[in-house]
């Protein structure tokens, strides 16, 4: 089966770092992306890793271990406005041989308190 | 640029009723995807074409489902008959075109505000 595996909740202070795991199985791999979303708004793309390593955009940073089928997302410096929830997704092997499609994890609901 | 548009926002319905959820991809983007969001699923795939071409509808749950894209512009997504537990927040979703090849920019999807479906 196909699975992406991420903690349902995490809080943290703000001005702290936090860290955001996610492990996959799936038939196939391209690559893992993070999205954040607020509380009734749509997903938003933050950040995408093909190759192992790590991969860092302003205060958010990504990593990837495709051995272990693993990758976190890096929050620092947190800020109120990061209170949103965070998913992984695999870029998988498509059905009947189509380019394929992102599948999403359940999502880390992230609490930032003052 | 507007962004994905879709309507309507809110949409309340009785059980056994039709729904049709539309979609306006950002001018210009090749893929449209569609999706559903509970809290038990998360966020599920339904359909998605190329070209206004359906490439994967694995995800469409059942045969009351139906997605249709008569052109670039427009997309919709039908329940006939709907039923309480098609309640959900139905996202659509597009991509740039000619990066389907580029690894990376693939996985960048635009997605529209939603549609917040409610069947009674």
């Amino acid at each position: 089966g196909q699975s992406l595996e991420q903690p349902s909740e995490v809080t943290a202070v703000e001005g702290a770092i936090v860290q955001i795991n996610c492990t996959y199985q799936t038939s196939g791999f391209y690559g893992l992306s993070w999205y954040q979303q607020h509380d009734g708004g749509a997903p938003t793309f933050l950040s995408y890793n093909a190759l192992d390593g790590l991969e860092e955009t302003g205060r958010f940073s990504s990593f990837l271990s495709r051995s272990d089928s693993y990758g976190y997302l890096l929050l620092q410096e947190l800020q109120m406005k990061d209170s949103a929830s965070y998913f992984c997704a695999v870029r998988d092997y498509g059905y009947g041989g189509s380019q394929g499609n992102l599948i999403f994890g359940k999502g880390t609901k992230l609490s930032v308190k003052p | 640029d507007a962004g994905v548009i879709q309507s309507p926002r809110h949409e309340v319905t009785e059980m056994g009723q039709e729904v049709t959820l539309r979609c306006k991809p950002i001018s210009g983007h090749d893929y449209l995807f569609w999706y559903r969001q509970t809290m038990m699923r998360g966020l599920e795939l339904l359909i998605y074409f190329n070209n206004n071409v359906p490439i994967d509808d694995s995800g469409m749950p059942e045969d009351r489902f139906s997605a249709k894209m008569p052109n670039a512009s427009f997309s919709t997504l039908k329940i006939q008959p709907s039923e309480p537990r098609d309640s959900a927040v139905y996202f659509c979703a597009s991509i740039k075109p000619g990066t389907i090849e580029a690894l990376g920019a693939y996985n960048e999807q635009f997605f529209g505000p939603g549609t917040r479906l409610t069947v009674l």
